[in-house]
């Protein structure tokens, strides 16, 4: 199994500041024939199911705020939140869709 | 409008049986994959595997391999999670959700179904 490893566990950031989670998976997860990276990141906020924020490591979903960016390649990835805002409180999970069992990183909480 | 509807809240004990559902709705469902993802109270999530309605192709991780069943209806929009002999450790929230074959990651969540499980 490709295991994915976030850091760090937890985060606190000043509204308006910069967040960033990192992400590192155990093997890569870039798919040469198309050159894509299958790394997908979610926000779960609490009693909510996780949503989609980012897929093939940098496309934002349709409706997800600009100030939510993906970057990297291979096996690490991150996610940059440019401009905390209140409503980001919540714990994000990076996802490799390379190989079955498409495993989650452990989940990052990020905190104001 | 695309989503995913997930059976009600269920309560059982040790040693019974049960099926949960996530029907789906606005999307070609035999055109697609349907996972189950597992979050135990307070913990991250866990990928327990997915089907192709269309054909009952299935992926399973080999954490749950055994464990449970996954399994769907096409005729119906809807796919299943089974345990035929529940222990206190199945205790959980579990979610459906869309694995979109374009672009190869869960886009669509069900809200969750809460797995009870006493003794």
């Amino acid at each position: 199994d490709i295991v994915m490893t976030q850091s760090p566990d937890s985060l606190a950031v000043s509204l308006g500041e910069r967040a960033t989670i990192n992400c590192k998976s155990s093997q890569s997860i870039l798919y040469s024939p198309n050159n894509k990276n299958y790394l997908s990141w979610y926000q779960q906020k609490p009693g909510q199911p996780p949503k989609l924020l980012i897929y093939w490591a940098s496309i934002r979903e349709s409706g997800v705020p600009d100030r939510f960016s993906g970057s990297g390649s291979g096996t690490d990835f991150t996610l940059t939140i440019s401009s905390l805002q209140a409503e980001d409180v919540a714990v994000y999970y990076c996802q490799q869709c390379y190989n079955p069992p498409y495993t989650f990183g452990q989940g990052t909480q990020l905190e104001i | 409008e695309v989503q995913l509807v997930q059976s009600g809240a269920e309560v059982k004990k040790t040693g019974e049986s049960l099926k949960i559902s996530c029907k789906g709705s606005g999307f070609s469902f035999s055109n697609t994959w349907i996972g189950w993802v597992r979050q135990m109270s307070g913990k991250g999530l866990e990928w327990m595997g997915i089907i192709n309605p269309g054909d009952s192709d299935i992926r399973i991780s080999p954490s749950f391999q055994g464990q449970v069943t996954i399994s769907a209806d096409k005729s119906i929009n809807t796919a299943y999670l089974q345990w035929s002999s529940l222990k206190a450790s199945d205790t959980a929230m579990y979610f459906c959700a869309r694995h979109s074959s374009q672009i190869v990651t869960f886009d669509v969540w069900g809200q969750g179904t809460l797995v009870t499980i006493s003794s």
